[in-house]
């Protein structure tokens, strides 16, 4: 079974550039999770949709982050303007329903270097 | 709100001997708990999860946890640690009505000595 995809693995881009991360989650997963992992932190989560909806964007910075999943598969990850306290590994994770005890599966995540 | 508190960022242990990380959680209703697992420039992986079945919970590689409702614990074990366990792990939780948002502690890197 293929996990979930992420890309770029890397990227660097000059504050107050947009970067844009795509997700593809594990097929037949109707829940996906956007995560903000500072260094030397825990991930937090940003977004969660159910299918194409949104679940839970309580935490999403919504002045500059955006997120959208189209026809309830892959997602992408919108950042702009940048800024540099958004140096992070956002990860990208599904699972199959949203039930509190299903298992999030997470992708290797893309780095972010903002300078 | 829940929330997760691992004690110790860093935790160094020789080759065979236990490895115990430490997990207390703060929760309003029973909780979910998971630990999960990350190793260098990868993604985190499951390593065991309680779901208020068996209070003593196996998991891959070796590892157990056990669920302590009066201490509000889940702490991670491994009798003998390798030097593959080196790598970070979080201790998370989630609350059964606020869906499966997953709260994160801050994590534990864990350094094996041969």
């Amino acid at each position: 079974e293929a996990g979930v995809a992420q890309s770029p693995r890397y990227k660097i881009i000059e504050k107050r550039q947009s970067v844009a991360f795509w997700c593809n989650p594990i097929s037949g997963h109707a829940t996906l999770y956007w995560y903000q992992q500072i260094l030397g932190q825990g991930p937090k989560l940003l977004i969660q949709f159910q299918n194409n909806g949104v679940v839970d964007d309580s935490q999403l910075p919504k002045d500059r982050f955006s997120a959208e999943r189209l026809k309830g598969v892959d997602s992408t990850l919108k950042i702009q303007p940048a800024k540099l306290e958004d140096s992070a590994v956002y990860l990208c994770a599904s699972s199959l329903e949203e039930r509190a005890a299903d298992t999030q599966y997470f992708g290797p995540g893309t780095r972010l270097t903002v300078l | 709100a829940q929330s997760v508190t691992q004690l110790g960022s860093h935790v160094s242990v020789s080759e065979g001997a236990l490895v115990l990380l430490r997990c207390n959680y703060s929760s309003s209703v029973p909780p979910y708990l998971f630990w999960y697992v990350q190793y260098p420039n990868q993604g985190l992986q499951l390593l065991l999860k309680y779901t208020s079945a068996a209070t003593l919970v196996k998991g891959i590689n070796g590892f157990e946890a056990e669920f302590k409702k009066s201490e509000t614990s889940f702490h991670l074990t491994k009798p003998s640690a390798h030097m593959s366990d080196a790598a970070e792990y979080f201790c998370a939780v989630s609350e059964g009505i606020a869906g499966n948002k997953l709260t994160f502690g801050g994590g534990t890197r864990v350094l094996v000595k041969p």
